[in-house]
């Protein structure tokens, strides 16, 4: 069973048309969520850290939201320079005690002009 | 500019042969790490080092080895006991690993011919 799932793998928007990519995990011990953007053929850059439900986050077009077993992305508005591969990752702790971070597979998104 | 840089880029390699990858951060972060990326699937940890001349394998250590004599160098060697080693390759730190808000190299992509 996959920890961090993303949602959906792909969406195409046109410019302007608002929109949101989920991130649903399934593990306990939550130590902070983090959402990354990432350009073909780049490595991944850091978004926003949420650390407890009802937390939100926002930058630019971007707003980030946490509940108790998901977090949103929304992207109002958005430019074709927002089109990337926007991934999740979720810190939390295995029952080894140790502190894990796990990666969603991402959602690639298109902002058509 | 502080960053983290790898090299090279793309590399080819044949079947039976050893390869490093080379990965320098001048952030001074403690700890660094290699994930490997492949389409469809989350980042995966191979290695991470929380501090010189110590390191701690990842979900996916098999098949690869790494160093830390230095706090700014953490290169990895995909051996040629990895079975499927073509990739893309990320070098990333942070100032600690109790955190998941990682700084990313611009990755190095594996071919194996």
């Amino acid at each position: 069973e996959d920890q961090v799932t993303q949602s959906p793998e792909a969406l195409r928007l046109q410019e302007g048309e608002s929109s949101s990519l989920n991130c649903s995990y399934t593990v306990s011990g939550l130590r902070g969520l983090f959402w990354y953007r990432q350009d073909p053929g780049k490595g991944p850059e850091f978004l926003f850290t949420l650390y407890s439900a009802g937390e939100e986050k926002e930058k630019e077009r971007l707003k980030a939201t946490l509940t108790k077993k998901e977090s949103f992305l929304h992207i109002t508005a958005p430019k074709p320079e927002d089109s990337a591969t926007y991934l999740c990752a979720v810190k939390w702790v295995q029952d080894t005690g140790r502190r894990a971070l796990t990666f969603g597979s991402g959602t690639r998104l298109q902002v058509q002009p | 500019d502080g960053g983290i840089t790898q090299s090279p880029k793309y590399l080819f390699r044949k079947e039976g042969q050893n390869v490093t990858l080379s990965c320098e951060q001048n952030l001074n972060h403690d700890a660094m790490y290699w994930y490997r990326q492949d389409p469809g699937q989350g980042l995966r940890l191979i290695y991470y080092s929380q501090i010189v001349n110590d390191f701690q394998k990842g979900d996916i250590a098999e098949g690869y080895s790494v160093s830390r004599e230095k706090k700014e160098s953490f290169p990895l060697t995909v051996t040629s006991a990895q079975k499927n080693p073509t990739a893309f390759y990320l070098c990333a730190s942070s100032p600690g690993t109790d955190t998941g808000e990682l700084f990313f190299g611009e990755g190095s992509r594996l071919t194996v011919l």
